[in-house]
């Protein structure tokens, strides 16, 4: 049960604090995405890369910022900016499939307020 | 861009029978629909895609079935078991290379 990696399980941020989020995969996969999940809104897309060096803003990218570095690696940092940063946070990376992407998520991070 | 829009939010069913979640999309263009479960504390996963260009899709007791005229499609269930019980959530996209919009998810609740 490998594939994507992501780090920590919980964590916690302090008001006016910026805290960053870990995502690594090890399935070569050029794309990569960050969704955030609610309970009862589904999966919202914050930002995804297509390819190193390049990335995209998602449907609710304010508050939030991204790097693509490395094929292997797309952290998150959740900005002070993010008035409601509570919630779970999950990565994907995805491969072409069938006329669409097949998504492999991680197992996510559940992110608080203190 | 596309909007998935998922009912109900919440399913409960006795084990043995069926259940049905539809959605519908609003992006005329977009032509892969896929189905992903995610059980308690633990990642979504995808259980079965279509693609616009077939009708219907049966995988053992999970099927789709899509109305591109209408735009919606929907999962079907039969001879729901305990394991079944989940976070169901459709998606839809344009071709390969473009990025899935998803709905708000339906809990199926599969009671003994």
């Amino acid at each position: 049960d490998g594939g994507i990696t992501q780090s920590p399980k919980y964590l916690f941020r302090k008001e006016g604090q910026n805290v960053t989020l870990s995502c690594e995969q090890n399935l070569n996969h050029d794309a990569m995405y960050w969704y955030r999940q609610d309970p009862g809104q589904g999966l919202r897309l914050i930002y995804y890369s297509q390819i190193v060096n390049d990335f995209q803003k998602g449907d609710i990218a304010e508050g939030y910022s991204v790097s693509r570095e490395k094929k292997e690696s797309f952290p998150l940092t959740v900005t002070s900016a993010q008035k409601n940063p509570t919630a779970f946070y999950l990565c994907a990376s995805s491969i072409p499939s069938r006329g669409g992407e097949k998504l492999f998520f991680g197992s996510g991070t559940q992110l608080s307020v203190l | 861009g596309e909007n998935v829009e998922q009912h109900p939010s919440t399913l409960s069913v006795q084990e043995g029978d069926s259940a049905v979640i539809k959605c519908t999309y609003s992006d005329s263009a977009s032509n892969y629909f896929p189905w992903y479960k995610q059980e308690l504390g633990k990642r979504p996963q995808l259980i079965i895609d279509i693609r616009s260009n077939v009708g219907e899709k049966k995988d053992q007791r999970i099927a789709v079935t899509l109305n591109k005229t209408a735009k919606h499609f929907s999962l079907h269930i039969t001879e729901t078991q305990p394991e079944d019980s989940a976070v169901y959530f459709c998606a839809a996209s344009r071709a390969a290379g473009n990025k899935l919009t998803f709905g708000g998810g339906t809990r199926v609740l599969v009671k003994p």
